[in-house]
């Protein structure tokens, strides 16, 4: 079973709006909680990560949210550009299984001119 | 410094088949994983190698096995080839020093006919 959920499937914006992702977990063990973008016949490359003890990170324009108790956690894309256009991943893991990522389903983002 | 690399970068192969994916991780990463992603999907953890051993296997029958090499270099080997084994082959290295970051490669693409 996924144990992470990842929404929505796909998502279109226009140059500067702001695409939102979200991502839920059940399994409280999990402390690591990265996103991943990938493009097209690529790896998937990490942009940022976040641990529960913080309830936001930001690095450039993107933007991770995390809310414990409710056992979620978003991406927020600032100013997107058509640059950004790619698949986006959300991932969790836990100390005891360092490295062993349990990825979302993904999320394609279509940032528009 | 050298990334993740992996070969061959497409691969296409019959049912029934045997077939060996390599990887080489980035310089000074002694722990490899290995992830398999399936199209429009994310990736699924298959198993991790450290210090030439396995050290966690996800939901894959024994038919998907790996070897770890004293270099960190690493194989995957998959038996008996199904359909449903056409995917994304992902190899991502780590060092347990370097907190949960994984760096991927760009992956094999294997189909099975």
């Amino acid at each position: 079973q996924q144990q992470v959920k990842q929404s929505p499937q796909s998502l279109i914006v226009q140059k500067g709006g702001i695409p939102i992702i979200n991502c839920a977990y059940e399994n409280t063990a999990f402390d690591y909680f990265p996103w991943y973008q990938q493009f097209p016949g690529k790896g998937p490359a990490l942009l940022i990560a976040i641990r529960p003890d913080v309830s936001e990170k930001k690095e450039g324009r993107f933007t991770i949210s995390f809310n414990k108790s409710a056992k979620q956690f978003s991406l927020h894309i600032m100013d997107s550009q058509p640059g950004d256009s790619a698949t986006y991943f959300c991932a969790a893991s836990k100390s005891l299984a360092r490295g062993k990522l349990q990825f979302g389903a993904g999320t394609q983002v279509v940032v528009t001119p | 410094e050298t990334g993740v690399t992996q070969s061959p970068t497409h691969l296409i192969k019959t049912r029934g088949q045997q077939v060996t994916l390599r990887c080489s991780s980035q310089s000074g990463h002694n722990t490899v994983s290995w992830y398999q992603q399936a199209l429009g999907q994310g990736p699924q953890f298959i198993f991790q190698y450290y210090r030439e051993e396995e050290n966690g296997r996800g939901n894959f029958p024994p038919r998907f096995s790996g070897l770890q090499f004293p270099n960190y270099s690493s194989e995957l080997n998959v038996n008996a080839l199904e359909l449903d084994d056409s995917a994304l082959y992902l190899c991502a290295s780590s060092t347990p020093t370097g907190g949960d970051e994984q760096f991927f490669g760009p992956g094999t693409r294997l189909t099975v006919l």
